[in-house]
């Protein structure tokens, strides 16, 4: 099984419609977050969090919301969703850099497809 | 923006030929990582290189990071078909809280 599992893989809705896209992980980390990334483009953080009481917003978080139920679990919303939040969605996480051999590295899930029509 | 940019956007090579990608960002760094993204897939880390180090090495890759120059480039040498992939480097800057900032990337074709 995958260390970092996001459902669903692929997701068609309509303009308005809300949506949450789910993340869990087994690896026993502390820090998850999610990223949008657009054809041919990077990676964009939306939201990220250190504990299940840290939640920041990241560099495109407006129409996103997120909710830390547990350690092993980051969910993503998107309220009433829009045609340009259409993209590849990446949840991962990370351990605390230093932490037994941590260097930080990110690992992430296979992602989610949303097309919003 | 804090993101890294990367050249070349894209790379066509031979198989057997090596391939530099390159990587330039804006602030100061904790450290940088590359990651490799196979079509639509997760990303996967490739290996880190911290602000003190200058050059690093994983099997057949070589990064190299200049931060006078706020620089740094990933060489895969003798590429096989396998290692078509888009790559991104990313950045841990210090002010970021331990957060990565991505490049766009360098779509990397390996032909037999």
């Amino acid at each position: 099984d995958a260390d970092v599992t996001q459902t669903p893989r692929n997701r068609i809705t309509k303009t308005g419609k809300r949506i949450m896209l789910e993340c869990s992980q087994t690896k026993g980390h502390d820090r998850m977050y999610w990223y949008r990334q657009d054809p041919g483009l990077g990676l964009q953080l939306i939201y990220y969090s250190f504990d299940v009481k840290d939640i920041n917003k990241g560099e495109i978080s407006d129409g996103y919301s997120v909710s830390r139920q547990a350690q092993a679990k980051f969910s993503l919303s998107l309220e009433s969703a829009i045609p340009n939040q259409t993209a590849l969605y990446f949840c991962a996480t990370s351990d605390l850099p230093g932490t037994g051999g941590s260097t930080g590295e990110l690992f992430f899930g296979e992602g989610s497809r949303l097309t919003v029509l | 923006s804090q993101q890294g940019e990367e050249d070349p956007q894209a790379l066509s090579i031979q198989e057997g030929e090596n391939a530099t990608m390159n990587c330039s960002y804006k602030t100061s760094i904790n450290n940088l990582q590359w990651y490799r993204q196979n079509s639509g897939r997760g990303l996967v880390h490739l290996i880190l290189i911290r602000s003190n180090e200058r050059e690093k090495h994983s099997g057949r890759l070589r990064v190299t990071l200049d931060t006078s120059k706020k620089s740094s480039s990933l060489l895969i040498t003798a590429s096989r078909a396998a290692d078509t992939a888009s790559y991104f480097c990313a950045t841990d800057w210090e002010t970021s809280g331990s957060r990565l900032t991505f490049g766009e990337g360098t779509q990397l074709t390996v032909n037999p």
